[in-house]
């Protein structure tokens, strides 16, 4: 099952707003991974962390891989309408080899 | 590269009823997995295959089955549907099981 807590489940805010959700685990992880997915369709990628500590961005999107491997946030900033979706993050434990998921965040942007 | 392509997108079939659905992952990436996405339950893990071989498995009954050819395309096959079956089905693909999955656009399965 999923070993990831992510919060909140969801949330709805004005446009221009920022952003924060994290994630959770009681287990270590290799890799932190965060994907947006619009309905009926598959998640995208929008942001790898592979190192402890590492910091990413990816135009207002930033995220973080936690120092004990065990969490994880992004955050967007000055949100617009097409953020709207649901964002999952995953990634591997630190032992094995099977992907785990995160519950998602819904993120509504009210214009 | 192409990313994941999957087929077919869209597919209703009745109770009993069996169906396959198919996954061609990224060139080079060996890994392929599948998971089931429904409204209530999120993303559960199906099942994961590396150079034809299945690795992991998820908590399915075995009604869910997969494979995975030479080329690493994979086709998971559900027989004996049932209502609860009715979900949007995704494959992600990879080089590796701990490094990044790519996704398809998933394959939405109606049961009626």
């Amino acid at each position: 099952g999923q070993q990831l807590n992510q919060s909140p489940q969801s949330m709805f805010i004005q446009e221009g707003e920022d952003v924060s959700m994290n994630c959770t685990s009681s287990s270590i992880f290799n890799t932190w991974l965060w994907y947006k997915q619009d309905p009926g369709e598959g998640p995208v990628l929008l942001i790898a962390l592979y190192k402890a500590g590492e910091l990413t961005s990816n135009g207002r999107l930033t995220a973080q891989f936690g120092i004990t491997r065990k969490d994880s946030f992004l955050n967007i900033s000055a949100s617009i309408p097409s953020d709207v979706g649901i964002y999952f993050c995953a990634g591997p434990l630190r032992w094995g080899n099977q992907f785990y998921f995160g519950t998602g965040t819904s993120l509504t942007v009210i214009p | 590269k192409a990313g994941v392509t999957q087929t077919p997108r869209y597919l209703i079939k009745t109770r009993g009823q069996q169906v396959t659905l198919s996954c061609s992952p990224i060139s080079g990436h060996r890994s392929v997995s599948w998971y089931q996405q429904t409204p209530g339950q999120g993303l559960q893990f199906l099942f994961e295959y590396f150079s034809e071989t299945q690795r992991n498995k998820g908590n399915f009954p075995g009604r869910f089955s997969g494979r995975q050819f030479s080329n690493s395309r994979s086709e998971m096959n559900v027989s004996t549907l049932e209502l609860g079956d009715s979900a949007l089905y995704l494959c992600a693909s990879s080089s590796g099981s701990q490094e990044t999955q790519y996704f398809g656009p998933g394959t939405r399965l109606l049961v009626l």
